[in-house]
């Protein structure tokens, strides 16, 4: 079946830089993001989503570019601090009708 | 609100026994989901609700495990009998479907299975 998969499975970041976490979604007719981040002995928690008729969207530090030609999505934290280590997840679904699909997670640790 | 809460946080349990995980979610929300976590196959998807109601099952590994809803604040899921291969971390989460999708998250119950 169609599925949402990572690139990377973990990534390591100096604090202070940016940090970029890929995810490649095989679904065309998935049009919901979510990123999600999980922390150690915590369930996910939601960080931001996009819908695709956006191809960014902005919060608090955090960036999602969504490439729909492609089928990939991406988060963007700038500056990275120590308390964003985690896992992060995507999560996809088709007009809110699907229950929410996610990728297998990738581990960003962060270096003081 | 409290958000979503789950109990217990933590089981040790033997081969053999019954084991059941509790839900509440947030006040307001009409959809529950079951998620189960391990190293090995990442987050999987074993049932959800709508209005109390199971819409999807199919992720539920076996017919030893169930979930039911009762009311709109209460959600179970038994594992009968249970097996060394069930230990994970089991997640409940809710949300307002039709006004978002997000779903918020429990902190999970961690079932050791001996």
């Amino acid at each position: 079946g169609e599925s949402v998969g990572l690139h990377l499975p973990t990534l390591s970041v100096q604090e202070g830089d940016n940090s970029i976490i890929n995810c490649a979604y095989s679904n065309s007719a998935s049009d919901y993001f979510i990123w999600y981040k999980q922390e150690s002995g915590k369930g996910p928690q939601f960080i931001i989503d996009i819908r695709s008729n956006m191809d960014k969207r902005q919060g608090q530090r955090v960036t999602v570019l969504l490439n729909k030609t492609v089928k990939h999505l991406s988060l963007q934290i700038a500056a990275t601090q120590p308390g964003d280590s985690a896992v992060y997840f995507c999560a996809e679904t088709s007009s809110g009708n699907t229950p929410l699909v996610f990728g297998k997670g990738t581990r960003l640790s962060v270096i003081a | 609100d409290a958000g979503v809460i789950q109990s217990p946080r933590h089981e040790v349990t033997e081969m053999g026994q019954e084991v059941t995980l509790r839900c509440k979610p947030i006040s307001g929300h009409n959809s529950l989901f079951w998620y189960r976590q391990t190293m090995m196959r990442g987050l999987e998807l074993l049932i959800y609700f709508n209005n109390n109601v199971p819409i999807d099952d199919s992720g539920m590994p076996e017919d030893r495990f169930s979930a039911k809803m009762p009311n709109a604040s209460f959600s179970t899921l038994k594992i009968q009998p249970s097996e060394p291969r069930d230990s994970a971390v089991y997640f409940c989460a809710s949300s307002l479907r039709g006004r978002s999708l997000e779903q918020y998250f429990g902190p999970g119950t961690r079932l050791t299975v001996t």
